[in-house]
């Protein structure tokens, strides 16, 4: 069945520092692909999406491209902020507007 | 975007008692809500799909009996854990989508089950 594999955490980096968060899936078909953002105490929140291959996602300067080649939708930031410290988790579309989650990824940023 | 909000956020409760978490859309209407389950350190499980004046339909090997989920309006899904035990501990989220076909997430109930 369908299913995400992302990097395990925790993540942790500097301010200002690269961030990559690797993120692998197995589809049957042609899925979309979505990483949401899970801050401290709060609800998940779709960060970013791509609906075929090729598409970029990007937000808060945040982006992750949908390589169909590689089955891959990694996520990068060229300079983090403490803010940005939360919990990543990549997905992709199931039957219906399910979701299949990876594990989930914490970003831990240090002033 | 839209709001969906789940009530409690946190609930314990006595092994063998029954617990009910509320899930609402509160400026949209959601014909389909989404029961997912999150264990410490572990992905979001999609337990159920709830289904605005359908019986929900459930993923193998969640038991329905144990996990009651109830659509009767636009705006309110719950999920009722019956019987509770200590290894129903979790992280309880529902989600909801709009015509659009973005989902969000409610903040999430924490049940403990002592």
């Amino acid at each position: 069945g369908d299913s995400v594999t992302q990097m395990e955490g925790p993540v942790t980096l500097s301010e200002e520092a690269f961030l990559t968060i690797n993120c692998t899936y197995t589809a049957t078909g042609y899925p979309s692909l979505f990483w949401y953002v899970q801050y401290p105490g709060e609800g998940l929140q779709l960060l970013l999406k791509a609906t075929k291959a090729d598409d970029k996602g990007s937000n808060k300067g945040f982006e992750a491209t949908y390589r169909k080649e590689t089955t891959s939708f990694h996520l990068e930031k060229g300079s983090v902020q403490v803010s940005d410290s939360a919990v990543y988790f990549c997905a992709l579309s199931g039957s219906g507007y399910a979701l299949n989650f990876g594990k989930g990824t914490s970003l831990l940023v240090t002033p | 975007g839209a709001v969906v909000s789940q009530h409690p956020s946190w609930v314990i409760c006595k092994s063998g008692t029954s617990v009910k978490i509320e899930c609402r859309s509160l400026d949209f209407q959601a014909t389909t809500m989404f029961w997912y389950r999150q264990f410490p350190k572990q992905s979001l499980m999609l337990m159920a799909t709830s289904n605005e004046g359908s019986k929900a339909t459930y993923e193998q090997g969640v038991e329905k009996d144990k996990f009651l989920i109830n659509h009767a309006s636009l705006t309110l899904s719950t999920l009722t854990v019956t019987s509770a035990h200590p290894e129903d501990s979790s992280f309880y989220i529902c989600s909801a989508n709009v015509n659009t076909g973005e989902l969000f997430f409610g903040e999430g109930s924490r049940l403990t089950v002592l």
